[in-house]
């Protein structure tokens, strides 16, 4: 089945704790793309990727890092979480940038 | 300053009426937009979408009508059924070689649409 996976669907840390958001996806897909989506701010994207070792800053980059060491696999990584990460994170993945993007279920984030 | 303007935060419809939901952009550059559908504790599925060359694209009971002069879309549903209550996300993009969003998907705040049976 083609799908997005994300891991681990629910977090709850602490500030400064660093931890990382696991997105695969199996489609052979090359763009992948993390976004945040937070009351009355819709989604907001945070990096994306357009293919292996190739990423750049979304529209809300700031506390986030990405790697994109092989095609299916691209996680998120918060070096030092603060209370305004706490937020719902998706993962999604399209051919290009231009197809129809296929999101994950999404991980709930609370930073305390 | 917002590219893709939901104006509506929410919608509520009567089954078997029509729902209309609209979205507002303000980049010209913008050639290719997408609706997408959120259910709770779900993410994001893609519903329809339209190029800039057309004006209207249908798949079954979803209706997507593109006004580029007014920099307007709106998605239809008709009839409307109580399985259509969700979030719904306008999404634009432009081309590559314009720069800037580097082809990348611009996301409206949403119009969460409850359909009463």
């Amino acid at each position: 089945e083609a799908q997005v996976t994300q891991n681990p669907r629910y977090l709850i840390t602490v500030t400064g704790k660093k931890l990382t958001v696991t997105c695969s996806q199996n489609m052979n897909h090359e763009y992948m793309s993390w976004y945040r989506q937070d009351p009355g701010l819709g989604l907001r994207q945070i990096y994306y990727s357009m293919n292996v070792e190739v990423t750049d800053k979304g529209d809300v980059p700031e506390g986030y890092k990405v790697s994109r060491k092989e095609k299916r696999n691209f996680p998120l990584i918060l070096e030092s979480p603060s209370p305004n990460q706490t937020s719902l994170y998706f993962c999604a993945s399209s051919l290009y940038p231009r197809e129809t993007q296929y999101f994950g279920p999404g991980t709930r984030l609370l930073v305390l | 300053d917002q590219q893709v303007k939901q104006n509506s935060p929410s919608l509520s419809v009567q089954e078997g009426r029509i729902s209309i939901l609209n979205c507002d952009y303000t980049n010209s550059m913008f050639d290719y937009f997408l609706w997408y559908k959120k259910y709770p504790a779900e993410g994001p599925t893609f519903l329809i979408s339209i190029s800039s060359i057309k004006d209207k694209n249908e798949d079954g009971r979803f209706t997507v009508f593109l006004n580029k002069s007014a920099k307007h879309l709106s998605l239809h549903i008709v009839p409307s059924q109580p399985g259509d209550s969700a979030v719904y996300f306008c999404a634009a993009s432009a081309e590559w070689n314009y720069g800037g969003s580097q082809g990348n998907l611009i996301f409206g705040k949403g119009t969460k649409l409850s359909v009463k049976p």
